[in-house]
């Protein structure tokens, strides 16, 4: 119930094009959905988030589209670049008001990104 | 700029011995986390402390990983004795609970653990 599953394991985009990642879960306690960024040799980084109340999230050329009954998520890069080639990983949480579940966020398995000029 | 500090940065040990990470959280964070990244298990929680108390170290080896806060601007965790499966990047994360950021975790640089 705490898994988060993720595809593809690796997607190549050339430049200017979509990148779509997938993510599903199972736990309906989730409600809080970041996608995280990781470029060699450095931490995961906050990319984007989304709540469970809204179905759609943009920043710049990063977009989470939710679908709450499905329990699946994505995200969408537009206008792929280069420098977008890393690593992404969706999680899941539960922000709730306490306990010692609230606040972990599950990791799903990561997605290579490589955007060819 | 405030970011996650964590030394070493590469470590390089034989089997069976004492493997101790540190980590220096974000001032005024009040939540640390220990993750694992591997290629085959992806990033794995360890251990999670909230104001210093450990919350969940459920994902940890309890028979040789050990993860402490003996203040609030160090957190460590210590691998006695290590084993060659414990090779591994080991991140460090901090956030604040209740914050305006939300559950938003500031991961470190890592620590590279190679076990020969």
């Amino acid at each position: 119930q705490q898994q988060v599953k993720q595809s593809p394991q690796s997607l190549i985009v050339q430049k200017g094009g979509i990148s779509i990642i997938n993510c599903a879960y199972e736990n309906t306690a989730f409600d809080y959905f970041p996608w995280y960024q990781q470029f060699p040799g450095k931490g995961p980084a906050l990319l984007i988030a989304i709540r469970p109340d809204v179905s759609e999230k943009k920043e710049g050329r990063f977009t989470i589209s939710f679908n709450k009954s499905a329990k699946q998520f994505s995200l969408h890069i537009m206008d792929s670049q280069p420098g977008d080639s890393a690593t992404y990983f969706c999680a899941a949480s539960m922000i709730g008001s306490g306990g010692t579940s609230y606040g972990k966020l599950t990791f799903g398995q990561g997605t290579i990104l490589t955007v060819h000029p | 700029d405030a970011r996650v500090t964590q030394t070493p940065r590469d470590k390089v040990t034989e089997m069976g011995q004492e493997v101790t990470m540190r980590c220096q959280p974000i001032l005024g964070h009040n939540t640390v986390f220990w993750y694992r990244q591997t290629m085959m298990q992806g990033l794995e929680l360890l251990a999670y402390f909230r104001n210093r108390a450990p919350l969940d170290d459920s994902g940890m080896p309890k028979d040789r990983f050990s993860a402490e806060m003996p203040d609030a601007t160090l957190a460590t965790l210590k691998i006695q004795p290590s084993e060659p499966r414990d090779s591994a990047v080991y991140f460090c994360a901090s956030g604040f609970r209740g914050g305006p950021g939300g559950d938003e975790q500031f991961f470190g640089p890592g620590t590279r653990l190679t076990v020969l």
